[in-house]
């Protein structure tokens, strides 16, 4: 079966960088969109953009160009999303989504809590 | 943008009662328009896609429709699991928008 799995939690400074992974399973990884998602109590969801692994095209949400960078790794069937200069508004959980055929959203990762404190 | 306008926000219904949540976009979509069901401390679930193809395992109970801008996720009996807050996102264009959420609650 398809699964995504995300670490839990990350805490980080003011200022740095986290790299957060979302490892694919049960499927070919190449195949679909992997999307990123922040949600937020205030904010609700925001979508971030895609990555394709196939061929490493991305989009991005105008609102997180130049905060999130996406990448892929076929061979560990690993997609990641590196958030640089957090601060306080960056704290919020991050969830992956696999795209499936038309892109649905069809299948989502645990989600990954982000904190960022001094 | 797309904007996506869900409503409503909130709602007390009783079991057995037909619940319908509805998500109006700012343009035409497409039917381009999937609805998601989150639970407390987990992740959104895809209930229905494309805007009325049930995913595998989900109750028949749930089901959507709409075109053009308006759209509506229908649960026909509801039952006590059915509580969680749901979402609309429109996939049709980027970037990707989701509704505010309806929260959904027993009476």
């Amino acid at each position: 079966q398809v699964q995504l799995q995300q670490p839990g939690a990350e805490l980080v400074k003011p200022g740095a960088s986290v790299k957060l992974s979302c490892k694919a399973s049960g499927y070919t990884f190449a195949t679909y969109n992997i999307h990123w998602i922040k949600q937020t109590p205030g904010q609700g969801l925001e979508w971030i953009g895609p990555i394709y692994p196939g061929n490493g095209h991305t989009s991005y949400n105008q609102k997180f160009k130049g905060k999130a960078t996406l990448t892929a790794d076929k061979s560990s069937s690993t997609a990641y999303m590196q958030l640089s200069s957090l601060t306080s508004e960056d704290s919020a959980v991050y969830y992956c989504a696999q795209g499936g055929r038309g892109d649905w959203f069809a299948y989502w990762g645990q989600g990954t809590l982000v904190t960022v404190s001094a | 943008d797309i904007k996506m306008t869900q409503s409503p926000s909130s709602m007390y219904a009783s079991l057995g009662e037909r619940v319908t949540i509805t998500c109006k976009a700012s343009q035409d979509i497409n039917s381009y328009l999937s609805w998601f069901q989150q639970k407390p401390g987990k992740s959104p679930k895809t209930l229905i896609y494309r805007p009325n193809r049930l995913v595998d395992g989900v109750p028949s109970r749930f089901s959507g429709s709409g075109s053009g801008q308006d759209y509506s996720l229908t649960i026909s009996s509801l039952e006590y699991e059915d509580m969680g807050i749901y979402y609309c996102l429109q996939y049709d264009e980027f970037p990707y928008t989701f509704g505010g959420g309806t929260k959904l609650e027993i009476k």
